[in-house]
């Protein structure tokens, strides 16, 4: 079964701290992986994608296929970092699926 | 361009009555997808459609749930007799493609509650 794993759903940690967002998922073939946030009173949107291979915001992620990770890291957090993060594996021809995502707050 | 558009924005309804949600997808799109989220919780996928077919409606509730996507006009997520556990964000997404690696676009979502 295809399935994706967002093990923390709150990760809090201070302004300037290195940030990791977990995400393991199970599926057959080679899905594309994304991660999309969801900032307060605003709509869901794409943060990056593993095929692009950019740093958005500061944000990069490494797609591990033997360990079939797609963790989202920043060395340094901010505060407007602050948000849901979803990590969303897509195989094509069928909707996108979302882990359960992970909040991630950002102290002063 | 301007968007996924839902409405309403917010849609209060007593048990019993039908809540009727409204996506239209960016121009050009013809894939959407509802959603929904629950207090806390993450992103449920309900369904998939195109212009006048379903193709994947795996996560939608068996009973008093149904979506459609007419040739011309919105996207249209019904829900009969509504309940308290139906309270919730629907959200609706749309894209052009669903080749490996397409981009979702997100409306801003309907806040249903039931009283």
């Amino acid at each position: 079964a295809q399935r994706v794993t967002q093990p923390e759903k709150l990760l809090s940690v201070f302004k300037g701290a290195p940030v990791e967002l977990k995400c393991n998922y199970s599926y057959s073939g080679s899905p594309e992986l994304f991660w999309y946030v969801q900032y307060s009173r605003q709509r869901l949107q794409l943060l990056l994608r593993h095929i692009s291979r950019e740093s958005i915001k500061g944000f990069t992620a490494d797609l591990n296929k033997g360990e079939t990770s797609f963790h989202l890291k920043k060395p340094f957090a901010q505060e407007e970092d602050s948000a849901m993060y979803y990590c969303a594996p897509h195989t094509g021809r069928r909707a996108l699926t979302f882990g359960s995502g992970t909040r991630l707050q950002v102290q002063p | 361009n301007a968007g996924v558009m839902q409405n309403p924005r917010h849609l209060v309804r007593r048990r019993g009555q039908e809540a009727r949600l409204r996506c239209s997808p960016m121009k050009g799109h013809s894939h959407v997808y509802w959603y929904r989220q629950l207090p806390e919780e993450g992103l449920k996928f309900m369904v998939y459609l195109q212009k006048e077919n379903i193709i994947d409606e795996s996560g939608m509730p068996k009973e008093r749930f149904s979506a459609e996507f007419p040739k011309e006009g919105p996207s249209i997520l019904r829900i009969q007799q509504v309940v308290r556990g139906d309270s919730a964000a629907y959200f609706c997404a749309s894209s052009l493609r669903t080749e490996l690696g397409t981009e979702a676009f997100f409306g801003q979502g309907t806040r249903l509650t039931v009283v």
